[in-house]
This record gives C-alpha cells, sequence and structure tokens, in this order.
C-alpha cells in the first residue's frame, strides 16, 4: 500500500518570503500522479499543484512550484513570494496510475502541513 | 450554485438520532467520493462512486450507509453513530477515467455526535 508522509505539523514563513514544505512517499508504483491541496481555514480544499511520475520537468504554478526527486520520493512545494492568502493546511496526496489495479483512482494523503503567513 | 455543495454545513447529533449528509455536484462528472477529516489525522477514503455504482468501501463501519442516486448528488445516511465518528465529512467529485484528473471538493459538513 501507498503511505503519503509530511514531516513538518506546522511551518511559518514571513510574508514576500519563499518556505518550502515536504512530503515523501513510498510506492513500488512507477506509474502515478502526485498533487498538493491547500484547505483554508473555511474549509474548502482546493489543487495547487499537480505533478506526473513520468515527467522529469518539475510542475510550476506562478508563485507555487514543486521539486520532484523520483529517486529519493520525494515531492516538496515551494511557494515563493508569499502572500497572507497562503495561510493554510496543505496536504500532499498520490494517486496510482495503474488501471486495474485496487488503488486505482484512489487518492491517499499525508498527514498535513499547517502554514503560517506572518505579516 | 457551483462546484460541490454539502448541505448541512454543521450537525450535532445523539448517538440514537439518524441523519444524512448531502452532496451535490455542478460540474458534470461521474465519480464522487466520501472523506472522513478528523483532527491530527490524514484525511480517509471512505466511499468512491463511479456512474453511481461503489467501486470502493475502504471498510467503512455499516453505522455510515451511502447512496449514490444519480451521478450528480451522494449522500451518507448516519445511524447509532460514536462521539468518535465526530469530524470533518469531505464530498468531492472527479472525471473518472483518468487518475490525472482533479478532484473538487465540496465545504463539509463539521459532523459531531453526543
Amino acid at each position: 500500500a501507498q503511505t503519503v508522509t509530511q514531516s513538518q505539523p506546522e511551518m511559518s514563513v514571513q510574508e514576500a518570503e519563499t518556505v518550502t514544505l515536504s512530503c515523501t512517499y513510498d510506492t513500488s508504483e512507477s506509474d502515478y500522479y502526485l498533487f498538493w491541496y491547500k484547505q483554508p481555514p473555511s474549509r474548502q480544499m482546493i489543487l495547487v499543484i499537480r505533478q506526473e511520475a513520468y515527467k522529469q520537468q518539475n510542475a510550476t504554478e506562478n508563485r507555487f512550484s514543486v521539486n520532484f526527486q523520483k529517486a529519493a520520493k520525494s515531492f516538496s512545494l515551494k511557494i515563493s513570494d508569499s502572500q497572507l492568502g497562503d495561510a493554510a493546511m496543505y496536504f500532499c496526496a498520490y494517486r496510482s496510475g495503474n488501471a486495474g489495479g485496487t488503488s486505482y483512482g484512489k487518492l491517499t494523503f499525508g498527514q498535513g502541513t499547517i502554514l503560517t503567513v506572518h505579516p | 450554485e457551483t462546484g460541490v455543495t454539502q448541505t448541512p454545513r454543521h450537525l450535532v447529533m445523539g448517538m440514537t438520532n439518524k441523519k444524512s449528509l448531502k452532496c451535490e455536484q455542478h460540474l458534470g462528472h461521474n465519480a464522487m467520493y466520501w472523506y472522513k477529516q478528523s483532527a491530527k489525522k490524514p484525511l480517509e477514503l471512505m466511499f468512491v462512486y463511479n456512474f453511481k455504482e461503489q467501486t470502493e468501501n475502504n471498510s467503512v463501519p455499516s453505522r455510515f450507509s451511502p447512496e449514490c442516486p444519480n451521478s450528480s448528488h451522494l449522500f451518507l445516511h448516519l445511524h447509532t453513530l460514536q462521539p468518535e465518528d465526530s469530524a470533518l465529512y469531505l464530498c468531492a467529485s472527479s472525471q473518472s477515467g483518468r487518475p490525472y484528473n482533479e478532484q473538487f471538493f465540496g465545504p463539509g459538513t463539521r459532523l459531531t455526535v453526543l
């Protein structure tokens, strides 16, 4: 079974600075997808960024980028120029790409990291 | 209404009550999900429906009973719950068939079992 680990329960950053959230995962599959979701205090979870395991290039979405290290099974999220609105719980998630497997389509989440942004 | 909506947003119930949570998606998706979010725990997938058919039951106790009458609506019927079932229950939807597809989440129902 796949597992996702976020080792930082809480992180903080000054506004306009850069912060990196860590995520590691364990899988024996070669085809999979990784996601970062953001859950603000209002509770509606939204997708921040996603990465296909077969792509070597790191995904980027505006101020959000990932450092995907497939061999190390690491998928960290970097937030540049942090804003007050970035304060939220961030979840790393894994999804199998193995069609027909028992976990196909299922999202496995990490424990989450609470990010605080200081003005 | 847009996206994924859930009602009620907050629910307090006794252990002998029967209640239902409702989820509706306005995105034209064909897969819907129930997740349980407890404090200091990862989100736990409970049920998955694809084209109204249940495709995953993640060893959920029978006191939770899902119902998916069509691809847009998902219910979670609750009965004889325990205090440890208190949590945030999240509904999500996606277009099935491609694991790359994003899951869209509702705002959740905060459930308290007394």
